[in-house]
């Protein structure tokens, strides 16, 4: 299965602390991409980066990718309250004819005011 | 903003009964998914679907299950049968590429199957 697993599963902070979550997975992909998910309600796109990309930047959001080592991360900087949500990592797996993402189990961000 | 729509967002239902969940994609998009979630768990690819066909399915999406874009807007997800365990949080999605592209996600629909 090439399916992404956040790291960690849970993660509480102070408003104003940075956030970092982690993504690991298991086969080549094409891309990778981190979605939020407020409780109770679907599934926010924030950013994608591709495999031949090494870092990028939305905003307060920083994504790395290392493809050697199989992992992303997510960083999200200066947090707010309104940051509070479950964040998951997405692979597309880089076979060919296939078309879904596959979703790791997500890492709960809770961010204290 | 363009956005897709869902519904019902929620319904209850028989275990046994048929259930359609309905979504409208944005309307320039040409690949369609469903995903679901059971409460608490992550989310789970069942099919996509392109040019009227579906693309790839999910071992979830066995025979009670079925896709429609019956009239070029909606698209459907059908329960033939609905059993306990069909009972989570059903997302549509959409995007414009099939490869690299980002989903919009719909707001989901719960089943809940008594």
């Amino acid at each position: 299965s090439q399916q992404g697993e956040e790291d960690p599963q849970a993660l509480s902070i102070q408003e104003g602390e940075n956030a970092t979550m982690n993504c690991s997975y298991k086969t080549s992909i094409n891309n990778l991409q981190w979605y939020r998910q407020n409780s109770g309600r679907g599934l926010v796109h924030l950013i994608l980066i591709r495999s031949n990309e090494r870092e990028k930047h939305s905003g307060r959001l920083r994504v790395t990718l290392d493809t050697s080592k199989k992992s992303s991360s997510l960083l999200i900087t200066a947090s707010r309250a309104a940051d509070t949500a479950s964040y998951f990592c997405a692979t597309e797996y880089s076979g060919a004819g296939s078309y879904q993402l596959t979703f790791g189990k997500g890492t709960k961000l809770s961010v204290i005011p | 903003e363009p956005e897709v729509t869902q519904t019902p967002s929620h319904q209850v239902t028989q275990m046994g009964q048929e259930v359609i969940l309905r979504c409208v994609p944005i309307s320039n998009h040409l690949y369609f998914y469903w995903y679901r979630q059971i409460l608490g768990q992550k989310v789970e690819f069942l099919v996509s679907f392109y040019n009227n066909e579906i693309s790839e399915k999910s071992e979830i999406f066995d025979d009670q299950f079925s896709v429609e874009r019956p009239d070029g807007s909606n698209f459907t997800l059908k329960i033939r049968s609905t059993k306990l365990e069909d009972s989570a949080m059903y997302f549509c999605a959409s995007s414009a590429e099939a490869v690299g592209g980002e989903l919009f996600f719909g707001e989901g629909s719960r089943l809940t199957v008594l």
